[in-house]
């Protein structure tokens, strides 16, 4: 079964202290993964999207990598705006997913403290 | 780039009212178009699936004499929720894929609260 698993759940850091956020999928054939942050309220708001292993992104404090099983989301000394929901998305292809729909993890709540 | 607007941001009617929440992407065409339901503290659940012409994908559980989706040019599409109860209340989000591949990025809009008294 086609699944997308993103840990922690919730994250607390210090500003300045960074770390990483895992999501781990399951899928048929990976056809894109992307990265989203939502803020209380609003929309998800896009990050990144990647499509084959040893990819990697990078935005301000954010870098986004890629292997077969699993993408990080590292957060280098993070900022007290950093504090959202982060969410992992896949499109695994193919079959009910030729429409582009996507496969979400439950995200990973980040908070950081001044 | 890759901007998505929805109206209204919030919305407020009685129950058995019908409500019409429209999203637009604003500089991008969109052949597909996405909406979602989200409650709180839970990740999205995907309601429908909407191409341009032709007639929305439903998911399973997903009333679609409840949730009319009309798509109806290359930037609109609209969410009808029908006859509105109070277990309609939710946050919708739709989302519009910007290219014509399974795998191109989805960008989502700004999110409707309905509520249903």
């Amino acid at each position: 079964e086609d699944q997308v698993t993103q840990s922690p759940e919730a994250l607390r850091l210090q500003e300045g202290e960074s770390s990483s956020l895992n999501c781990s999928y399951t899928v048929s054939g990976l056809r894109g993964l992307f990265w989203y942050r939502q803020d209380p309220g609003k929309g998800p708001e896009f990050l990144f999207t990647l499509y084959s292993a040893g990819e990697e992104k990078e935005k301000e404090r954010l870098k986004a990598t890629l292997t077969k099983k699993e993408s990080f989301l590292h957060i280098t000394a993070p900022k007290p705006e950093d504090s959202a929901t982060y969410l992992c998305a896949v499109h695994p292809g193919g079959g009910v997913y030729q429409g582009g729909k996507l496969i979400f993890g439950q995200g990973t709540e980040l908070s950081v403290k001044p | 780039g890759a901007v998505v607007s929805q109206h209204p941001s919030w919305v407020i009617c009685k129950s058995g009212t019908s409500v019409k929440i429209e999203c637009r992407s604003l500089d991008f065409q969109a052949t597909t178009m996405f909406w979602y339901r989200q409650f709180p503290k839970q990740s999205l659940m995907l309601m429908a699936t909407s191409n341009e012409g032709s007639k929305a994908t439903y998911e399973q559980g997903v009333e679609k004499d409840k949730f009319l989706i009309n798509h109806a040019s290359l930037t609109l599409s609209t969410l009808t929720v029908t006859s509105a109860h109070p277990e309609d209340s939710s946050f919708y989000i739709c989302s519009a894929k910007a290219g014509p591949y399974p795998g191109d990025t989805q960008y989502f809009g700004p999110g409707t609260r309905l509520t249903v008294l």
